[in-house]
């Protein structure tokens, strides 16, 4: 147990659709970021978040968006589901904004069908 | 435009060998390098770092490699085990840059057969 926790560990939705990603850093980060796997794909950076503010954007399309909450945990929604959504999400923390050794959680796989 | 390239997709090595991962960069900027291991439904997990002030970081039987004029970094495992089998992530940063995250390779997936 690396200390990030993913809900659900699995997901699947039409096309369409909108669905929740939900993540809990590990206890003591403040940094937490978002990951995206797709097949055959290395892991393409969405977003971060630090103590509650978006810090950095990446490679993330209009129809997902992100929060991180007072507690600290973060949500990443994905509406107008495509079939190349399907992907596994990533959420890793660290506890500062410019801290590299990332713990990540094991991922949320969706599955848009 | 991949910044971070991973030109091996997989490598066999028999147990008690060298691993040899190999990992190229293009953006000069990047001047922090990690490697991540990752088990099938699991999350990457940190392995080990360099500095671009450094050309060789060693952590038991794990010893990473840069060679900033070809770009260019590597893992080695010595001696490899059947439990290290993974896939391995390559990952740069830019530690001046305004946005602290980190840019992966697609990953090399390591057998290593007893």
């Amino acid at each position: 147990d690396s200390g990030v926790t993913q809900t659900p560990k699995h997901l699947i939705t039409a096309t369409g659709q909108r669905v929740t990603l939900r993540c809990s850093p590990r206890s003591g980060d403040l940094s937490v970021y978002w990951y995206q796997q797709s097949l055959d794909q290395g892991l393409q950076f969405l977003i971060q978040y630090y103590n509650g503010e978006e810090r950095a954007k990446g490679n993330i399309l209009e129809r997902f968006s992100a929060q991180q909450f007072p507690d600290l945990h973060s949500e990443l929604n994905l509406s107008s589901l495509e079939l190349g959504d399907s992907a596994l999400y990533f959420c890793a923390s660290s506890v500062a904004a410019h801290n590299y050794g990332y713990t990540f959680g094991s991922g949320t796989r969706l599955t848009v069908v | 435009d991949q910044q971070v390239k991973q030109n091996s997709p997989s490598l066999s090595v028999q147990e008690g060998r060298i691993s040899i991962l190999n990992c190229d960069y293009t953006n000069s900027m990047f001047d922090y390098f990690l490697w991540y291991k990752k088990y099938p439904a699991e999350g990457p997990t940190f392995l080990i770092s360099i500095s671009s002030i450094k050309d060789k970081n060693e952590d038991g039987r794990f010893t990473v490699f840069l060679n900033k004029s070809a770009k260019h970094l590597s893992l080695h495992i010595v001696p490899s085990q059947p439990g290290d089998s993974a896939v391995y992530f390559c990952a740069a940063i830019s530690t001046g840059g305004s946005q602290g995250n980190l840019i992966f390779g697609k990953g090399t997936k390591l057998s290593v057969k007893p």
